[in-house]
């Protein structure tokens, strides 16, 4: 089982609509919790973080978090074809600094 | 310069080439680390430093060799690399105590 999974995609939605951005992961002693975008050819780029279960939110962004679930989610509101991106979910083990990433999933927002 | 930034932006090289790359970062943070990006594959760690010391170490062939000289600086000393080293070779730094990691725009790296 991989440390942190995540649906490939390509998810694509049209503009205007919300973009459900899904991650699991393996180790339930998991403190932090971290979504990235990255553009083709681009580094990542650190939009939410969430360290507390429920929700957080940041303009359009809202991160979910359940770790009775070990599951951790990125909501896009009103989608914008330059959300169009991999995003990347990345998490911190107990007694770890680095972070474990998944795949990415790649969003696609139909103009 | 703000931010974590990376020289060179590029590089091609042989495979009995040695080369380094830079990272240097403007944030004041205190830890620092490499990862490296393969075409379909998730981020790898490759190394992490804390306070100028190596605490982390995932694995990586000794041709990687890492240096950390201060907090603010990082190099990745590369030397006879193989064709399958080819990738995206990040640089990141956090503030230890939150670990919000911000990434360099990274080394575009060929071997030949």
């Amino acid at each position: 089982q991989k440390e942190v999974e995540q649906n490939s995609g390509p998810l694509s939605v049209p503009e205007g609509a919300i973009a459900s951005l899904n991650c699991t992961y393996s180790d339930r002693g998991s403190q932090s919790f971290f979504w990235y975008r990255q553009y083709s050819g681009k580094s990542p780029e650190l939009i939410m973080f969430i360290y507390s279960n429920g929700d957080k939110e940041d303009g359009r962004f809202t991160a979910q978090l359940n770790k009775a679930s070990q599951y951790v989610s990125l909501l896009i509101r009103d989608s914008q074809p330059s959300d169009s991106a991999t995003y990347l979910c990345a998490v911190r083990g107990p007694g770890r600094r680095a972070l474990t990433f998944g795949s990415g999933t790649r969003l696609q927002v139909q103009p | 310069e703000t931010g974590v930034t990376q020289t060179p932006r590029h590089l091609v090289m042989g495979m009995t080439n040695k080369k380094s790359l830079k990272c240097e970062q403007h944030l004041g943070h205190n830890a620092m680390y490499w990862y490296k990006q393969s075409a379909k594959k998730p981020l790898e760690l490759m190394f992490v430093y804390s306070l100028e010391e190596r605490v982390e170490n995932n694995s990586v062939p000794s041709r990687f060799s890492p240096e950390c000289p201060n907090s603010s600086h990082l190099f990745l000393h590369l030397h006879t690399l193989q064709p399958e080293d080819s990738a995206l070779y990040l640089c990141a730094s956090s503030q230890d105590r939150t670990n919000e990691q911000f990434f360099g725009p990274g080394t575009r790296l060929t071997v030949l």
